[in-house]
């Protein structure tokens, strides 16, 4: 079944510290990868996609992903932490005529100062 | 550009009423997508339109829910006979055409409680 796993339901770093999310799908070939970030209340907000091409992508915010077709894993990464980035992190991808999104569960990121 | 609108935010309703959303995409953007998320998860696909035709459904949407897109520019979503079930947030996107390499941008959602 196609689906995305993220692994981390919660995850909490001091500002400034470097951070990593993980995300890993299953699907039959490469889909197109996308993160999005939620702050609470709010829609979601795309942060990177990946397409094809070069396998680290660069986002907003300072954010970058990287695709390992091996590992069927598209991590989200940031140098720095800032408490601004505290929110709810989405890893989906799209596949088909539909483009339709299938999510991961998401993963909380908190920030201490 | 001025985002996805949804209208309204929130919506409180008692049971077995009927509620409808509404939601304006991207003006230039010719599909439109709705979600629903439920507390701790993520976005689960509703249905989504190509211009005014709707094209997919999901087996999540029964029979009580309708979708609709007029003149191919809003998009209304109604449910009948609301249950507790329903209580979620429902997001609608939008995209420039279709193919997958084409990204969704999100409305801020309408927040549905039922009574």
């Amino acid at each position: 079944a196609q689906s995305v796993t993220q692994p981390d339901i919660h995850i909490t770093v001091s500002e400034g510290a470097s951070l990593e999310l993980r995300c890993n799908y299953s699907y039959g070939a490469t889909p197109y990868l996308f993160w999005y970030v939620q702050s609470p209340g709010q829609g979601l907000q795309l942060l990177l996609k990946y397409f094809s091409g070069d396998t680290l992508v660069q986002g907003i915010k300072g954010f970058e992903a990287e695709f390992k077709r091996s590992q069927s894993s598209f991590n989200l990464r940031k140098p720095s932490v800032h408490w601004s980035d505290a929110a709810e992190y989405f890893c989906a991808f799209s596949t088909g005529t539909a483009s339709k999104l299938t999510f991961g569960t998401g993963t909380r990121l908190q920030v201490t100062l | 550009d001025t985002g996805v609108s949804q209208d309204p935010r929130h919506k409180i309703t008692k049971r077995g009423q009927n509620v409808t959303f509404r939601c304006d995409p991207i003006s230039e953007h010719n599909r439109l997508y709705w979600y629903r998320q439920t507390l701790g998860q993520g976005p689960e696909f509703l249905t989504y339109f190509q211009n005014e035709a709707q094209l997919e459904k999901s087996r999540l949407l029964s029979d009580r829910f309708s979708a609709e897109r007029p003149k191919g520019s809003f998009s209304t979503l109604e449910i009948q006979r609301t249950e507790q079930g329903d209580s979620a947030m429902y997001l609608c996107a939008s995209s420039l055409g279709g193919g997958s390499n084409q990204p969704q941008h999100f409305g801020d959602g309408t927040r549905l409680s039922i009574l």
